[in-house]
């Protein structure tokens, strides 16, 4: 199983947005609306942002929300903050019972 | 709180054992699928095995197959790496994670597994 494409990196000023996409196949992110984002800070655990392409976990702050469109998922975080910066994740279930990850993205605020 | 920490990992010469624990408290373990995934140094993250909340389904990524078993007691609400063969391709942090539903929702702090001479 190939993992995800994603950009490796993202960057936008404080209160701006960037989307970051994530490429797969019609045997993930194409065949499922199984779509999950994960946000990761430098020697920390991954974090739960977006799950079933769209739903955003409790406590997670509205400015981030998910998206699909055929094979390509995407986050976008809207109004940039500096607690922002980070490595990203998306993840998707796929045929075969396998999940399969992204590349990751870097985000930085300008 | 709900808590995930995991335990086990070390330095291991190739082709040895290990065996990864994680211990979760705050939520009913029972009730949960549980996952373990890992990343490289410097790399991204790669889902390694998964369970059923009664330990009779489980899934592996091709490149463990053979090698890893997971396994689950639900009586101490622990779940269970078992790595043999060890290569250094499976050096990396092991996380283990809590599905909810098709997304892991809960995550431990990690645990460092380097395989090398």
């Amino acid at each position: 199983q190939s993992a995800l494409t994603q950009p490796p990196s993202a960057s936008g000023s404080p209160g701006q947005s960037v989307t970051i996409s994530c490429t797969g196949t019609s045997s993930d992110v194409g065949g499922y609306d199984y779509v999950s984002w994960y946000q990761q800070h430098p020697g920390k655990a991954p974090k739960l942002m977006i799950y079933d392409v769209t739903k955003r976990p409790s406590g997670v702050p509205d400015r981030f929300s998910g998206s699909k469109s055929g094979n390509t998922a995407s986050l976008t975080v809207s109004g940039l903050q500096a607690e922002d910066e980070a490595d990203y994740y998306c993840t998707s279930y796929a045929v075969g019972n396998n999940y399969v990850f992204g590349t990751g993205t870097k985000v930085t605020v300008l | 709180e709900v808590q995930l920490v995991e335990s086990g990992g070390g330095l291991v010469q190739p082709g040895g054992s290990l065996r990864l624990s994680c211990a979760a408290s705050g939520f009913t373990f029972s009730s949960h699928w549980m996952s373990w995934v890992r990343q490289a140094p410097g790399e991204g993250l790669e889902w390694v095995a998964n369970i059923k909340e009664d330990g009779s389904v489980k899934y592996f990524v091709d490149s463990v197959k053979g090698r890893f078993t997971i396994s689950r007691d639900n009586a101490k609400n622990s779940l269970y790496l078992q790595m043999n063969n060890l290569r250094a391709e499976d050096t990396a942090v092991y996380y283990c994670a809590r599905n909810e539903f098709t997304a892991f929702d809960i995550w431990g702090q990690g645990t460092m597994v380097t395989v090398s001479s």
